[in-house]
Order: C-alpha cells, then sequence, then structure tokens
C-alpha cells in the first residue's frame, strides 16, 4: 500500500552517539517534513524538504541534520544525541489539495 | 509570526455528552489552511478536517462539527454525544499558504468516560 514509513518504531540511544531516523513515502510528494512532539510543546517542526536536494530549518533545527537525495526519502539524523532530544519523532508528506499525512512515528529515548 | 493556542489542556466528559474543543489562532495572511488532527492512544495522527480561509461555512461530520469564524480567529471543533472511543489528543493547527508550513497548537486531550 501506498504511505508513509518510518523507521526503526522505537529507539534507545546513548548521549553522543549519532542516530539516524529514516522515512520513507511510495508516493512523490513533493513536501516532507520532519516534526518532535514533546508534552506541553505539541509537535514543532524540525526541517521540511520542498524537493529533492531542497531543506529548511524549521522551528527546532539545532543538532539535527537532513538530507533529500531521493524524493521518496528524507532522512533525519542526530549528529551527537543528548537527552533533550529524547521524543516522539514524526515525518510527514503534504498531499496537494488534501492536506499533510503523517508517519507512524519514532519513539526515540537518550539515555 | 503564526501561532495556534488551544487553550484547554485536558478536558474529561461522561459518555454522550457534547464537547466542544476550542483553537484560536494568529496569521497575518490572507490566505491559510486550518487543519484538526486526532491522536488516539495508539499513537498515530489522523487527519479530521481542512479548512481554507475563504470558506467560513461550518462543516458537519457524523458527530463531528467545525465553526470556523475569521472575525475572532477560531476554528472550534465539537463532537456531539461523545464516545469512549473518542477519547484522544486533538490538534489543531494551521499552514501558511506560501510556505506549506504546519504549525501546532499544543493539543488538547478529551478523555470521555463511561
Amino acid at each position: 500500500d501506498a504511505g508513509i514509513t518510518q523507521s526503526p518504531r522505537y529507539k534507545i540511544t546513548e548521549t553522543g552517539r549519532q542516530v539516524t531516523l529514516m522515512c520513507h513515502q511510495t508516493w512523490s510528494h513533493s513536501y516532507m517534513f520532519w516534526y518532535r512532539q514533546d508534552l506541553g510543546h505539541g509537535l514543532r517542526l524540525i526541517y521540511y524538504s520542498a524537493a529533492a536536494d531542497i531543506t529548511d530549518k524549521g522551528e527546532v533545527p539545532d543538532g539535527y541534520v537532513v538530507s533529500r537525495s531521493k524524493t521518496e526519502n528524507f532522512p533525519l539524523t542526530l549528529e551527537s544525541a543528548t537527552r533533550s532530544q529524547t521524543s516522539v519523532y514524526f515525518c510527514a508528506t503534504l498531499r496537494e489539495n488534501y492536506g499533510y499525512t503523517f508517519g507512524s512515528g519514532t519513539r526515540l529515548t537518550v539515555v | 509570526a503564526q501561532k495556534v493556542t488551544q487553550a484547554q489542556t485536558e478536558i474529561s466528559v461522561v459518555e454522550k455528552e457534547d464537547v466542544t474543543l476550542d483553537c484560536v489562532y494568529e496569521t497575518r495572511d490572507t490566505t491559510y489552511y486550518l487543519f484538526w488532527y486526532k491522536q488516539p492512544p495508539s499513537g498515530e495522527l489522523v487527519f479530521l478536517i481542512r479548512r481554507n480561509s475563504f470558506d467560513e461555512q461550518n462543516e458537519i461530520s457524523g458527530r463531528y462539527s467545525w465553526n470556523f469564524q475569521k472575525s475572532t480567529s477560531s476554528f472550534n471543533f465539537t463532537i456531539t454525544a461523545s464516545q469512549v472511543v473518542d477519547s484522544a489528543v486533538y490538534f489543531c493547527a494551521l499552514s501558511d499558504y506560501n510556505t506549506d508550513k504546519l504549525i501546532f497548537g499544543t493539543g488538547t486531550r478529551l478523555q470521555v468516560f463511561p
């Protein structure tokens, strides 16, 4: 089925390690987004991409890196994980004339 | 700057009660979209509705209804005859027509008790 797949669903990592969260869409939607969800903050935009090789910062980009070499993939990398990056991460695409579709989320714990 | 405010952090009701979730937004844009999403305990985000800024008609979908008022910058969501399955966190969101970034409110947790 077409959709958005995030992997892994759950991840525990240690402080200082690099970790990459994957996001894959089976459509060819141009726009893709990464959000983090934290209690009391709702969902906050980390990075977004308007097309392959075009990315831009959102509200909370510090400590994160993204790339978009292919339209269907939008990985999010934490270069040196910190405990404050413990969160639930959602990837999304924008479907024209419809709206945003979200992946199932990745629950990341940094210990 | 764009902002979405959901002042109600948590609401508890008994089954069959009607409940309204408030959403107030701020934007300088004349063209924008408003959204509601549901996040059940399983964690996924479920799309409920999208409304563009030029369409102020209220919408009804089964037990759900939405009241969009540009004069008060509000986009409130009412659930009629609530059910236990309505228990979830509900998010209101605003998107910028030009950049397509989606700005979320902090969410309202609705608990419906039997």
